[in-house]
């Protein structure tokens, strides 16, 4: 069964800061990876999908990299600010289904 | 393009009713669509999967008589919660994929639905 782990579950910054979120995964047989947010009480918004073939995707401040075979994935945003304050989540896609982690509540202080 | 809606956003009904609640895609035919349901602070949980015109498949200690799914096009499902009690309250996503020939295929997700029964 995968497990997938977000460390750290929240974090507050102050605005500018770099931010850097991991994501684990117990079994390295996933067809992708991918990164949402969600805003409070909202659904998910896709920000990058990593192909199991990649090792990074890039998206505006947005970089997430991908370690397969040890079962780690990092989203950084680049220059932080209060419109990032959310919770981000990663998930899986192995042959069968989706498999989220908890998430991280990103707080970014103005 | 890929936009997935739920409707209703919100609900709120008493203990014993059965709730519906939709799931449109709006610019494509899904061909797999997804159900989630998410409790505070947690993950995202898997439902159920359907495939359209096919039973759904239901995750192990999901009742499949208390909740209801139903596929019956390819740009439409629903999830029936029948005879809700309080701790049915929860958060509800939808997401649907299409088949392109490739397994891999992302998933596009709704905004959610969120039921809160009395």
């Amino acid at each position: 069964k995968q497990e997938v782990t977000q460390i750290p579950a929240a974090l507050s910054v102050p605005e500018g800061e770099n931010l850097v979120l991991n994501c684990s995964f117990t079994d390295s047989a996933i067809y992708n990876l991918q990164w949402f947010r969600q805003d409070p009480g909202k659904g998910l918004t896709s920000l990058l999908l990593i192909q199991s073939s990649q090792r990074e995707q890039t998206s505006g401040r947005l970089n997430a990299s991908l370690d397969k075979s040890s079962g780690r994935s990092t989203l950084y945003i680049a220059a932080s600010q209060p419109g990032d304050s959310a919770t981000y989540l990663c998930a899986v896609k192995d042959d069968y289904k989706l498999s989220f982690g908890a998430g991280t509540t990103v707080t970014v202080r103005a | 393009g890929a936009v997935v809606s739920q409707h209703p956003s919100r609900v709120i009904c008493k203990s014993g009713t059965s709730v519906k609640i939709e799931c449109r895609s709006l610019d494509f035919q899904a061909t797999t669509m997804f159900w989630y349901r998410q409790f505070p602070k947690q993950s995202l949980m898997l439902m159920a999967t359907s495939n359209e015109g096919s039973k759904a498949t239901y995750e192990q200690g999901v009742e499949k008589d208390k909740f209801l799914i139903n596929h019956a096009s390819l740009t439409l499902s629903t999830l029936t919660v029948t005879s809700a009690h309080p701790e049915d309250s929860s958060f509800y996503i939808c997401s649907a994929s299409w088949l392109r020939g490739r397994i891999s295929d992302e998933q596009f997700f709704g905004p959610g639905t969120r039921l809160t029964v009395l």
